[in-house]
């Protein structure tokens, strides 16, 4: 069982590029949330999706900042025209279907440099 | 708006000894959940122990208990014989419902807890 599984580990980015960062859900989980943590914080909730389906984004930014979990392949948070402001960690966790987010398993996370 | 407050943001512990750390949300739901995660230096976030509110009875996982005091808004986290491992920044969380089948968790800010050999 690999767990949440979160790529890349680390990422660099200047200003105005574009990041995505990548989630492959925990066996047998079929909805995902992703979360950031800046410097010194809690994390704090972004979005949470099931397959094809985005249910809560009223954590996510309104512009540059949008998240997919197809079909098929991992849940993707993308994030264009990246700032400063940015950096920080992403961390992905899944949940079973019903578990009502009380059965989290978080990855590793991906933590974001803006240069 | 739901809150979660730590109001301690490090804390130290000798080995073997027993360390306790607070916790305080503010909430106008009788039926929730509560956490405590720790993030150790790996930056992993591991589920410590979990508290459903409608459960008088105090969470315990080995080492880690907690001290749930429903009326009072309380969630404290008792680790008992501290080992050099727990070592970590340890995190409240409690459980929001944000409409349309979907739960959030709100977490405080952490308490860095190290221990001393």
């Amino acid at each position: 069982n690999a767990g949440v599984m979160q790529n890349p580990r680390h990422l660099v980015r200047r200003r105005g590029q574009e990041a995505r960062l990548r989630c492959s859900p925990m066996k047998g989980h079929s909805h995902v949330y992703w979360y950031r943590q800046l410097p010194e914080e809690g994390l704090k909730f972004m979005v949470y999706l099931q397959k094809e389906n985005i249910i809560d984004e009223s954590g996510m930014p309104k512009e540059r900042f949008s998240a997919e979990f197809p079909k098929e392949g991992p849940s993707i948070l993308r994030i264009q025209q990246v700032v400063r402001g940015d950096s920080a960690a992403y961390f992905c966790a899944s949940s079973p279907k019903g578990s009502g987010a009380n059965v989290l398993t978080f990855g590793a996370g991906s933590r974001l440099t803006v240069l | 708006a739901q809150t979660v407050t730590q109001s301690q943001p490090e804390m130290s512990v000798q080995e073997a000894e027993t360390v306790t750390l607070s916790c305080t949300y503010d909430t106008s739901e009788s039926d929730y959940y509560l956490f405590w995660y720790k993030q150790p230096p790996s930056r992993q976030m591991i589920l410590v122990i979990r508290q459903e509110a409608y459960k008088q009875q105090n969470a315990t996982e080995n080492r880690f208990s907690v001290n749930f005091q429903k009326a009072a808004k309380s969630f404290s986290l008792k680790i008992s014989d501290s080992q050099l491992g727990d070592a970590a920044m340890y995190f409240c969380a409690y459980r929001v419902y944000s409409g349309a089948g979907s739960y959030q968790l709100t977490f405080g800010k952490g308490t860095k807890l190290s221990v001393i050999p």
